[in-house]
């Protein structure tokens, strides 16, 4: 069974802290994905990785930065945080099928971050 | 324009209800197809993939509809826990095997007693 796992379910944090957003998937899949979810906009992409120290952009990048040393682990970090990122974060991995180009995503709980 | 568009709802329906959602996806190129869904405070999961021919998985129907690019879900004998938001999801087929999908807003669906 795939298990997604995120370091926090809620976080608090001030204006201009640095933040990290941990993210562990036991499948020993490739591909990992860090998305924001908020009312009326659904998931938006922020980045995602395809293999171990590889990173593209997503949607919106813009305030972040990721971080994946090591297969099962990826990191979302805000250099310094902002209330306009306060928000629903969530992580998910998938392994790639050659017949499909696609494979499901699984996603992790998720973390409620509110930066004050 | 969004690259995939779904009416937001709320669908409220009695239990027992027929319910049918749509999503329209922009990119032609599209190749893979799948609805999620996601309940209340809950991440998404995998509800089933949308193939060219139709396919169906107990009371839920998926189709796809290429010409029109067009998916639809549709529920049959609505149930109490068939309660959630239901999420249009779409390979673009743009970056390989990365596996990025594209996501609706969601169609949010209340069953009632």
């Amino acid at each position: 069974d795939v298990k997604v796992t995120q370091s926090s379910r809620y976080l608090v944090k001030r204006t201009g802290e640095k933040v990290f957003l941990e993210c562990v998937q036991d499948m020993d899949h490739e591909n990992m994905f860090w998305y924001r979810q908020d009312p009326g906009l659904g998931l938006r992409l922020i980045y995602f990785s395809y293999d171990v120290k590889m990173k593209e952009k997503g949607d919106i990048p813009e305030g972040y930065s990721v971080s994946r040393e090591k297969k099962e682990r990826f990191s979302l970090i805000l250099e310094s945080a902002s209330t306009n990122q306060t928000s629903m974060y969530l992580c998910a991995s998938s392994s790639p099928q050659l017949a499909t180009l696609t494979d499901t995503q699984y996603f992790g709980p998720g973390t409620r971050l509110t930066v004050l | 324009r969004k690259e995939v568009e779904q009416d937001p709802g709320p669908f409220n329906v009695p239990e027992g209800a027929t319910v049918a959602f749509n999503c329209t996806y922009s990119n032609s190129a599209s190749q893979s197809f799948f609805w999620y869904r996601q309940d209340c405070r809950k991440e998404p999961k995998l509800l089933m993939s949308v193939y060219s021919s139709g396919n169906e998985d107990g009371r839920f129907t998926a189709q796809l509809n290429r010409a029109s690019q067009y998916i639809s879900l549709l529920i049959r004998d609505s149930k109490l826990s068939d309660s959630a938001t239901y999420l249009c999801v779409v390979n673009n087929g743009l970056h390989g095997n990365t596996g990025k999908l594209i996501f609706g807003q969601g169609t949010t669906l209340q069953v009632k007693p």
